[in-house]
């Protein structure tokens, strides 16, 4: 149980365009989503927190208006890259904890997303 | 200590021997620690949360140690086998209700 589906794997794309990444929960109900963002060599650093049918949480530093996050559904949410550069290219991942559990519980991730804008 | 910081960054040992790597965490407001086993076009998967100080857990050859009041964790693996072969990253949640990860430690096991 506890499966995060997340898509695409990798994507390319061009520079100014908008890329829209997928986070889905198969088999429970997600009140809260993570989305995490890893360059080489580093750590899985947080970008903001997303909480069902309420506007997301940022992190300092990250754009919210680069980074749109909508988690309109218990089971869905989703990361959109707009006007994506090539400093945003990078690895994705999301994760999400069941609605029932709290911070000591652990955290269910997806495959991640492989992000390289030309 | 103001981040999670894993040692070592990765090492190489050989089929059956055992190996243990180190996770710091801020001590203040702590929640729980996290491990994670991280496969090469996986997912990460959840190994063990630790909550109280002297906890220790165990699941097959791996177990796990936590010292809350000095702020470390010890992953430990008896008999490494190829399988094993992974990143192992640990988070901390702490008095800010985020999980903050360390930068992971790539274990290769040598058949």
């Amino acid at each position: 149980g506890a499966v995060v589906s997340q898509h695409p794997s990798w994507v390319i794309c061009k520079s100014g365009t908008s890329v829209k990444i997928e986070c889905r929960s198969l088999d429970f109900q997600a009140t809260t989503m993570f989305w995490y963002r890893q360059f080489p060599k580093q750590s899985l650093m947080l970008m903001a927190t997303s909480n069902e049918g309420s506007k997301a949480t940022y992190e300092q530093g990250v754009e919210k208006d680069k980074f749109l996050i909508n988690h309109a559904s218990l089971t869905l949410s989703t990361l959109t890259v707009t006007s994506a550069h090539p400093e945003d290219s990078s690895f994705y991942i999301c994760s999400a904890r069941d609605g029932l559990e709290t911070y000591n519980s652990p955290l269910h991730f997806g495959n991640g997303t492989r992000l390289t804008v030309t | 200590i103001l981040n999670v910081e894993q040692s070592p960054q990765s090492l190489h040992v050989q089929e059956g021997d055992s190996t243990n790597f180190t996770c710091s965490f801020p001590s203040s407001n702590f929640y729980a620690l996290h491990w994670y086993r991280w496969e090469t076009a996986k997912s990460p998967e959840a190994l063990f949360v630790m909550t109280l100080n002297g906890d220790e857990k165990k699941k097959g050859r791996i177990s796990a140690t936590l010292n809350t009041k000095e702020g470390y964790s010890y992953l430990y693996i008896k008999g490494s086998q190829p399988e094993d072969s992974a990143t192992y990253l640990c988070a901390s949640t702490s008095g800010t209700y985020k999980y903050i990860f360390g930068t992971g430690t790539r274990l290769k096991v040598l058949a």
